[in-house]
Order: C-alpha cells, then sequence, then structure tokens
C-alpha cells in the first residue's frame, strides 16, 4: 500500500538545524511532489513548501527562505527537510504529504505521513 | 498570498444534524479548493478535492461545493466518528494556504 514512514522525534537547542527524512513506498516516487506541512501545538495547518522528487525543483514559503531545505534521494524514494537556525516558535509536528497529481503540482495531498515532532528548547 | 477564512471556528452540533462550514478565499481560486479531517493526534485526511469531488472511500453524507470564492462543506447527518477538526486548503497558487480550520464538538 502506499506510505509515507517518517524519522522519529528530534529535540534541538535554538540556532541549531534539524533534518527530518520521508521514505516514499508503494508507488513510483517520482510521479507526484511531497509536501511539508506543519502544526504548532493546539494551532491550525502551515505549508512549508514542496518538492517534485523527479527533477529536485523546490519550491518554498516565503517565511522560510533562507533556512528550509528540501532535498531527494531517488535512489531510497525519500525526501529531507532541513530546517535551520531553530527558535522556540518552530517547536510543531511535521508532515509530508503526497500531492494527487501525477507529474505536476498541485491538486490537494492524499497521502499524509505519520508526522515528527520536532522540539526546540535549551 | 490567498486567505481562507473558516467560519465558524467552532462548532457544536448533535448526532443527527446537518452540519455546514464555510471558507471564503480572499481572491479567486476557480475549483482549487481541497477539505480535510483532523483528529487527535492523527495527520488529516483528504474528503474532497478540486472543491466538490468525493475523495474515495469518504462516506456521501460529505460534500462540497463553492460559489465564486465561497466554498461549503456539508456533512449531512453527523455521526459520532465525524468530530474533529476541519480545514480547506487552496493549492491555486504559492504559497499554499489553509483556513484557520473549524473544531465540531459534540453537543
Amino acid at each position: 500500500q502506499v506510505q509515507l514512514v517518517q524519522s522519529g522525534a528530534e529535540v534541538e537547542k535554538p540556532g541549531a538545524s534539524v533534518k527530518v527524512s520521508c521514505k516514499a513506498s508503494g508507488y513510483t516516487f517520482t510521479n507526484n511532489h511531497l509536501h511539508w506541512v506543519r502544526q504548532a501545538p493546539g494551532q491550525g495547518l502551515e505549508w512549508m513548501g514542496r518538492i517534485d522528487p523527479s527533477g529536485g525543483g523546490t519550491t518554498y514559503a516565503q517565511k522560510f527562505q533562507g533556512r528550509l531545505t528540501m532535498t531527494r534521494d531517488t535512489s531510497t524514494s525519500t525526501v529531507h527537510m532541513e530546517l535551520s537556525s531553530l527558535r522556540s516558535e518552530d517547536t510543531a509536528r511535521y508532515y509530508c504529504a503526497r500531492d494527487v497529481f501525477i507529474g505536476t503540482c498541485c491538486k490537494g495531498v492524499d497521502v499524509w505521513g505519520q508526522g515528527t515532532t520536532v522540539t526546540v528548547s535549551s | 498570498d490567498i486567505q481562507l477564512t473558516q467560519s465558524p471556528s467552532f462548532l457544536s452540533a448533535s448526532v443527527g444534524d446537518r452540519v455546514t462550514i464555510t471558507c471564503r478565499a480572499s481572491q479567486g481560486i476557480s475549483n482549487h479548493l481541497a477539505w480535510y479531517q483532523q483528529k487527535p493526534g492523527k495527520a488529516p485526511k483528504l474528503l474532497i478535492n478540486v472543491a466538490s469531488s468525493l475523495q474515495s472511500g469518504v462516506p456521501p453524507r460529505f460534500s462540497g461545493s463553492a460559489s465564486g470564492t465561497e466554498f461549503t462543506l456539508t456533512i449531512s447527518s453527523m455521526q459520532p466518528e465525524d468530530f474533529a477538526a476541519y480545514f480547506c486548503q487552496q493549492f491555486h497558487s504559492f504559497p499554499i494556504t489553509f483556513g484557520q480550520g473549524t473544531r465540531l464538538e459534540i453537543k
């Protein structure tokens, strides 16, 4: 079955970086764009950006420009999300999610990873 | 950025009630809108795509409609498993944005 499995919880200090991975299975990895969405405790959903696993192209929300990097490894069907210069406001659950559209972006997301909790605390 | 304003933010309802949630976009987004349900501690689940297309496996008591920049999610008869948070999302242009959410509680 189609699955996105994310790496485990992280605890980081302010100013550090965190890298979260998302391994895809059950479908052709390069067919669908992948998004990263985060949710602070008790809050709503915030889109961070997306990556095209085929060509590696990315689009980031302006809010994260300069400290967000998304990469992919087609040999392992894995995408990575690295967020640097962490602050307490980055404490959230981070989700990867597969776009419905095949070959292009975007049209809603139909498969979500289980989420990865990132805690930023001194 | 396209703003999505959801209303209401909180709603108390009873099993069997008909419930309507509205999402208003700050500019035209065609039908490029999706609705998600999220239960505590879980990832969101896609219910409706392109404003009115029911996702496979979603019960037909859920429906979506659009009129200009106003989008509506309707649950025709609330079931116990429907008490959750609901979010709209636009994918018309980057940055993709979400509504602030509607929390459905049992009355």
